[in-house]
Formats: structure tokens, C-alpha cells, sequence
């Protein structure tokens, strides 16, 4: 079964520095999607980034980015010059590749609570 | 503009109510799906659907329940059974595996 695992229940920054979120999975699929999402204090659940499996460069959104190590099962997400709105649960989620199923079910992480301070 | 709406926003219920939240989107969206979120904990899958007339079972599905007559429509009953409901959910729906999901506002509900 796949795993999905952050390792930092809680980080706090500075504000316009850069932090990095830690996220470990466990699969034996060669194909599949990885997700970051941020829940601010309203609990709107956001998509904040996406990388595809089979591509081996790291996604980027402005100031986001992930660095995604295949081999080693890792999927850190990196925010640059952090602001205040950025403030939010992050979560970390898995999806399967499989063509054969439509299944689109998504495995989460527990969460990180990121704090940027003014 | 397309979205996913959940209502109501809060909810309170007494103990051994039945309460329904409605999940509704306008995406064209196949497969739906409604969580449960405790404070300070990630998300719990209750109930998926990933056509009109079909629906299976999350990971702690006792206690609730679910139709699914239209594709637009999801919505989920909090029955009595449930014993501790008081809880954040989130329903979400999905088109594409590279495209996750969209969620829904949430629904704070809370037993009185």
C-alpha cells in the first residue's frame, strides 16, 4: 500500500526567507502523480503545485518548487522570499497512475503547519 | 465561473440527528468525494464516487452515508450512528489524475 509521510508536523521562517517541506512516499508504481496543497487559516483546500512521475524535471510556480527525487522517494516542496499569505497547513498527497482503473484516489500526508513571522 | 459549493458553511446537530450536507459542482467532474478533517490532522476519505448510481466506501465510512443520483450532486448524511461528527468536512471532485482535485469551502459541523 502507498504511504505518504511528512516528517515536520511544524516549521516557522521569517518572513522573505526561504523554507523547504519535507515529504517521503512509499510505492511500488513507476507511474504517478505527486500534489502539494495549502490550507490556510479559511481551510480552503489549494492545489499549490503538481509534478508527473515520468518527468524529471522539477515543477515550479513562481515562488514555489519542489525538488523530486525519484530513486529516493521524495517530494520536498521549496518556497522562496515567503510571505505572510503563505502562512498555511501543507499537505503532501499521492495519486496512482493506472490506466486500467479510474480510480483517482488521492494519499495524503499528515500535514505541516508552516508559520511565517513578521 | 466553475466550482465546487458546499453548504451550509456551519451546521449543529443534536445528539441522535440525521443531518445531510449538500456538496454540489458545476466542473463536469466524474468522481467526487468527501472527507473528514479533525483539528490538527490531515484528511480522512469517508465516501468516493466515481460515477452517477456508484459509490464505495473510504476509510471510516460507518456512520455516514451517501447518494449519487446526479453528477452534480454529492451529498452526505451524518446519521446517528455516527458517534463523535463534530469534525471540518471537505468534499472535493477530480476529472484527470494529473489534475487532483477541487474542493469545496468545507462545512464546519458541530454536535450540541
Amino acid at each position: 500500500a502507498q504511504t505518504v509521510t511528512q516528517s515536520q508536523p511544524e516549521m516557522s521562517v521569517q518572513e522573505a526567507e526561504t523554507v523547504t517541506l519535507s515529504c517521503t512516499y512509499d510505492t511500488s508504481e513507476s507511474n504517478y502523480y505527486l500534489f502539494w496543497y495549502k490550507q490556510p487559516p479559511s481551510r480552503q483546500m489549494i492545489l499549490v503545485i503538481r509534478q508527473e512521475a515520468y518527468k524529471q524535471q522539477n515543477a515550479t510556480e513562481n515562488r514555489f518548487s519542489v525538488n523530486f527525487q525519484k530513486a529516493a522517494k521524495s517530494f520536498s516542496l521549496k518556497i522562496s522570499d515567503s510571505q505572510l499569505g503563505d502562512t498555511a497547513m501543507y499537505f503532501c498527497a499521492f495519486m496512482k497512475h493506472s490506466l486500467d482503473s479510474s480510480n483517482y484516489q488521492l494519499i495524503w500526508g499528515a500535514g505541516t503547519k508552516l508559520i511565517i513571522k513578521p | 465561473d466553475g466550482g465546487i459549493t458546499q453548504s451550509p458553511k456551519y451546521l449543529f446537530r443534536k445528539e441522535g440527528q440525521n443531518v445531510t450536507l449538500s456538496c454540489e459542482q458545476n466542473l463536469n467532474h466524474d468522481a467526487m468525494y468527501w472527507y473528514r478533517q479533525d483539528p490538527g490532522q490531515g484528511l480522512r476519505l469517508i465516501y468516493y464516487s466515481q460515477i452517477v448510481n456508484d459509490f464505495q466506501k473510504g476509510d471510516i465510512a460507518e456512520g455516514y452515508s451517501v447518494s449519487r443520483e446526479k453528477k452534480e450532486s454529492f451529498p452526505l448524511t451524518v446519521t446517528s450512528a455516527q458517534k463523535n461528527p463534530t469534525a471540518f468536512y471537505l468534499c472535493a471532485s477530480s476529472i484527470t489524475r494529473r489534475g487532483g482535485y477541487t474542493f469545496g469551502s468545507g462545512t464546519r459541523l458541530t454536535v450540541v
